[in-house]
Order: structure tokens, then sequence, then C-alpha cells
């Protein structure tokens, strides 16, 4: 079965560090992108990072940027997100998510992406 | 504020057919995803690219694509249907992935 189970998530003061896992199987993950969402709670989805698959580029929200580091252990089978000077703002539920493939679909016009697998996300609490 | 725009609310009766929107500058060069996530759940990928379903999503589910805007239709909305819907696709730079602010869709 084809799985995404995050970990990691908890409750932190502000200023804090976590580091949340993505651990992936029944799929071969070296050879997917990834990335992580996330969800304030009541509210929307929110792209925070990517990662290549061989973990070569990476880009950042510009929230986050400068403050969390995706990286990834392919001989693991694992996905991380460090967490840095964790702020109010950055309470949410985290998601690590497969990308299913980018490209561009000449009989369209467009690019083409999409987030084919889902783990269940971690909670996140920055509070004092 | 999101770089793709949807309805916040929008509602169906059961059976009908809805159409829920997503309009931004992006969507011209790149195809809304199209998620559905139910409450308690992580989103489910329903649409993808021109009009692609996943397996195991049904076929009342399809997508289309207009110059900047993006729509999912339900065609005979069922109540199992009832949830929030999220399209996402990049930034109008192309760096960065956005999502819309989602539409909570009623099925009455």
């Amino acid at each position: 079965e084809v799985q995404l189970v995050e970990s990691g998530g908890g409750l932190v003061q502000p200023g804090g560090s976590l580091r949340l896992s993505c651990a992936a199987s029944g799929f071969t993950f070296s050879s997917y992108w990834m990335h992580w969402v996330r969800q304030a709670p009541g509210k929307g989805l929110v792209w925070v990072s990517h990662i290549d698959s061989d973990g070569s580029s990476t880009s950042y929200a510009d929230s986050v940027k400068g403050r969390f580091t995706i990286s990834r252990d392919n001989a693991k089978n694992t996905l991380y997100l460090q967490m840095k000077s964790l702020r109010a703002e950055d309470t949410a539920v985290y998601y690590c998510a497969r990308d299913k493939g980018y490209y561009y679909d000449t009989s369209g016009g467009h690019w083409v992406m999409a987030f084919d697998i889902w783990g269940q996300g971690t909670k996140v609490t920055v509070s004092s | 504020s999101s770089e793709l725009t949807q309805d916040p609310a929008v509602s169906v009766a059961l059976g009908q057919t809805v159409r829920i929107t997503c309009q931004g500058d992006s969507l011209r060069s790149y195809y809304a995803t199209w998620y559905q996530q139910k409450p308690g759940q992580a989103p489910v990928l329903v649409i993808y690219g021109k009009n692609n379903r996943p397996s195991g999503i049904p076929d009342r589910f399809s997508g289309s694509n207009s110059g900047n805007t993006a729509s999912l239709t339900i065609t005979g909305a069922q109540a199992e249907d009832e949830a929030d819907y999220y399209c996402n696709s990049r930034d109008s730079s192309g760096n960065h992935l956005v999502f819309g602010g989602g539409t909570k869709l009623t099925v009455l």
C-alpha cells in the first residue's frame, strides 16, 4: 500500500525548533519530488516547501524561508522538515505530499502538476 | 492573500449539478489541480491536468479550463460530496505553489 506517515509534531514555545518526519512506503520514494503543506486551525491549505527527487533542489514559501529546511534521506525513505524560530502563526497541521509529476501537456498547452498521495498530517502548536 | 480565488461557499441540491470555480492569472499557463477535504481528513486529489481523475474518483467529477478560470463540476452531487474543495497551481511567477482559499460545498 502506498503510504505517507508524518510524525514529530507537538507543542513548542515561540522561538523554538521542531523536526517533522514523513515516512514513505509502497513506492520508490527516491523517484518522486515531495512537498510539505500546512493548514492552520479552521483555515485553508498553504504550500510550505518542495524538494526534488535527489534533494538537490528545494523551494520555500516566503513565510518560512530562512526558518524552515526541507531535506530527505532516500536510503531511509523519509522526508524531513526542520523548523526553527517558530512563531504562533506556524501553528498548523503539517502534511507531506507526493508530487505525481510536473510536465507540459502539449495538447492543452498548459503545465500539469498534482499531489497524488497525502499523509494524515501531524499537528504543530506554537504557544507559551 | 492567495493568487487563486475561490468562492468561500457553494450549495447544491442532492442530485443536481454544481460548478466550483478558481480564478488566477497563472491558470493561463498551469492547469488547476483540485482536492477534496472532509473534516478531520487529509486532502484527496480529485482532478488534475486537462480533466484527469485518479483511480477511485467517481466520474461525476470533471474539470475544465478557460482563460484564467478553472472549474470543477460535480454532475449529480451526492451527500458524500459535501466537503471543502481546493484548487492548486503555481503562482504567477511560476516559482512557488499556491492554493485557493477553498470552497465549502454543502449538499442540501
